[in-house]
């Protein structure tokens, strides 16, 4: 089984629609991210936690909350989805160092 | 603020040739180092790492890097790549946020295109 588990993997929504994506990991890590993956732009950063109760926003947070229910878990939500954040969403989660570990990533397409 | 800037977008190369992905950054405090690789439709893994001491680093698949204080740089290196290195590669800074965590921050990614 894989470290950093994702779901779903791929997704197909109409605008406005709630959307979540739930990540769960076995690494022990107590970090834990949410990246989004554009072409041409890299991995930006949405959120990212350093454990269960702190929650911090990163350079895109307008438009997506997060939840982390426990250590292991870190889930991102779009409250109202729009056409400009499909993309492909990666989970993560590291050591100290800031060494990520990542999900196989959820696609998502906003239609 | 931390940037981190790969220089080339896209790099073509032809089987079995040298290979150099370059990868500069601006901080002013200490930072560990990473180079990822993202193979066609699939997450990243790491190539490898920079965290202390030797600044010339050793990865998976026959890369390593150089870390360089003073041009703020860590360019990746390959002397003879294969078809099967095509891929997206991203360089990633960590940083030192508040309570002493890092936090990684990635440039824009590299694809390397390795021809026959």
């Amino acid at each position: 089984d894989a470290d950093v588990t994702q779901t779903p993997r791929n997704r197909i929504t109409k605008t406005g629609k709630r959307i979540m994506l739930e990540c769960s990991q076995t690494k022990g890590h107590d970090r834990m991210y949410w990246y989004r993956q554009d072409p041409g732009l890299g991995l930006r950063l949405i959120y990212y936690s350093f454990d269960v109760k702190d929650i911090n926003k990163g350079e895109i947070s307008d438009g997506y909350s997060v939840s982390r229910q426990a250590q292991a878990k870190f889930s991102l939500s779009l409250e109202s989805a729009i056409p400009n954040q499909t993309a492909l969403y990666f989970c993560a989660t590291s050591a100290y160092t800031g060494e990520l570990f990542f999900g196989e990533g959820s696609r998502l397409t906003v239609l | 603020a931390q940037s981190v800037t790969q220089l080339d977008s896209q790099v073509p190369v032809f089987e079995e040739a040298p290979v150099e992905l370059r990868c500069n950054y601006s901080s002013s405090v200490s930072v560990y180092l990473f180079w990822y690789v993202q193979y066609p439709n699939q997450g990243l893994q790491l190539l490898l790492k920079y965290l202390s001491g030797s600044t010339l680093v050793k990865g998976i698949n026959g890369f390593e890097a150089e870390f360089n204080k003073s041009q703020t740089s860590f360019h990746l290196r390959k002397p003879s790549v294969h078809i099967s290195d095509t891929a997206e590669y991203f360089c990633a800074v960590s940083r030192a946020a508040s309570g002493g965590s890092y936090i990684p921050t990635f440039g824009r990614g590299t694809s390397l295109i390795v021809h026959p």
